[in-house]
């Protein structure tokens, strides 16, 4: 299957802050896709994303599948934004194959 | 829209018993669901793929046997762990196609039910 890969791996924010979180992948996508994962385990969807650029608030994604990539920006972050943002892709009829996440805790 | 429920949440059970845990597309008919599941601190694993009506397509190592999978009507499908051990203790999340499936691969997930065998 598609190989994921998800950077950093952890990351710590002060309040306010913004921060870009990237995601690369081994192979054309019909399907990418951001998740935040809340504490209580709920995966919500931020963004499908296969190519080119949405946003919603203070967040917005890039994804650039010519180049294998696609990036989430959090903008003056909050410490509701805590948790772990999940990227995840799926070429062709295959399954959607996560990346390993980036833990992301933002401190007042 | 596009809501996905599970329940239950949580559960215990003791060692040999069987649990069963549903999925239900609560706003959209869902033609295609998903099991995955999730260590702590891991990511997400895909078990098996499930198509209303036909049988449920496991992945590489996932007993089908044990994981017994139903995707009886276009809202629900269930996921019975059978002789749970304590080493089937985990997060099982289910996902939907959304409901532009002809359109779109956008996956919709659950909320997620915690297993813990005794």
């Amino acid at each position: 299957g598609i190989q994921v890969e998800q950077s950093p791996p952890d990351l710590i924010l002060q309040e306010g802050a913004n921060s870009t979180l990237r995601c690369n992948f081994s192979d054309s996508v019909n399907n990418l896709q951001w998740f935040h994962q809340n504490p209580w385990g709920q995966l919500i969807n931020l963004f499908y994303i296969p190519s080119g650029t949405k946003q919603n608030g203070r967040l917005s994604a890039t994804t650039v599948a010519t180049e294998r990539y696609s990036l989430l920006y959090i903008s003056s972050s909050q410490t509701t934004d805590s948790g772990v943002y999940f990227c995840a892709a799926q070429t062709g009829a295959n399954n959607l194959f996560f990346g390993t996440g980036t833990r992301l805790t933002v401190i007042p | 829209g596009a809501v996905v429920s599970q329940h239950p949440s949580w559960v215990i059970c003791k060692s040999g018993t069987s649990v069963k845990i549903e999925c239900r597309s609560l706003d959209f008919q869902a033609t295609t669901m998903f099991w995955y599941r999730q260590f702590p601190k891991q990511s997400l694993m895909l078990m098996a793929t499930s198509n209303e009506g036909s049988k449920a397509t496991y992945e590489q190592g996932v007993e089908k046997d044990k994981f017994l999978i139903n995707h009886a009507s276009l809202t629900l499908s269930t996921l019975t762990v059978t002789s749970a051990h304590p080493e089937d203790s985990s997060f099982y999340i289910c996902s939907a196609l959304g409901p532009l499936a002809i359109t779109s691969y956008e996956q919709y997930f659950g909320p997620g039910t915690r297993l813990t065998v005794t």
